[in-house]
């Protein structure tokens, strides 16, 4: 199985660009998130979803929007990249908000110049 | 709110001894769930071991337990016999009801030959 898949891996925008970061599992999963990770740090939630249709913001949601129009996509839009986007980021999945490990995707290398 | 504290940014083990890292948390919530993540340098976050709140015997899985003190607010993952591979960042979690997991700073483990 896939599991979590992510693309792309590297990525480099110049600032005020906009982009999409891909995510999509194959496990039927009902909860996906979007973490980014800076060095140095542990990972901070961005934006989360519970369920196809269903979104809601994390810790650091701004700058960032995102949408669930099904179980297994779950996209990150960039609106407007800003050097201090400059991050690594994480898709994971789970059968469940609690108690249920994340499986997460490879990560995607975003540099903003 | 939810919290998670890793107090040791950087730990040093020889091969085949034990080591403990550090991990307390804070929540108001009764039911919560306790997750340890490993990052390798390649990146990929690997899922170690789950504590829930009302689990009476602290969770193993191999060469991973968690020390689950409650009273404490404590969750300290030990690896036991240490080998050249376990050499990565390791990642305390908390789940909390609905909200997402948050993740603490990390601890960098270096196993000595």
């Amino acid at each position: 199985n896939a599991g979590v898949t992510q693309t792309p891996k590297f990525q480099v925008l110049k600032t005020g660009q906009s982009m999409t970061l891909q995510c999509a599992q194959d496990m039927n999963h009902e909860y996906m998130s979007w973490y980014r990770q800076d060095p140095g740090m542990g990972l901070r939630l961005i934006h989360y979803s519970v369920g196809a249709g269903i979104t809601d913001q994390g810790e650091v949601p701004n700058g960032y929007n995102v949408s669930r129009s099904t179980t297994e996509d779950f996209p990150l839009r960039l609106l407007s990249a800003a050097p201090s986007q400059t991050s690594v980021y994480f898709c994971a999945s789970s059968y469940s908000i609690q108690g249920a490990p994340l499986h997460f995707g490879n990560g995607t290398r975003l540099t903003v110049t | 709110a939810q919290k998670i504290t890793q107090t040791q940014p950087g730990m040093f083990v020889q091969e085949k001894e034990a080591v403990t890292l550090d991990c307390t948390y804070d929540t108001s919530d009764p039911s919560y769930g306790l997750f340890w993540y490993k990052q390798p340098s390649s990146g990929e976050m690997i899922f170690l071991i789950y504590q829930g709140s009302y689990d009476q015997q602290n969770a193993t899985e191999g060469r991973y337990s968690l020390n689950f003190q409650k009273a404490r607010k404590s969750a300290n993952l030990v690896i036991s016999a240490s080998q050249l591979g376990d050499s990565a960042m390791y990642f305390c979690a908390i789940s909390t009801g609905r909200r997402a997991l948050t993740f603490g700073s990390g601890t960098r483990l270096q196993v000595q030959p």
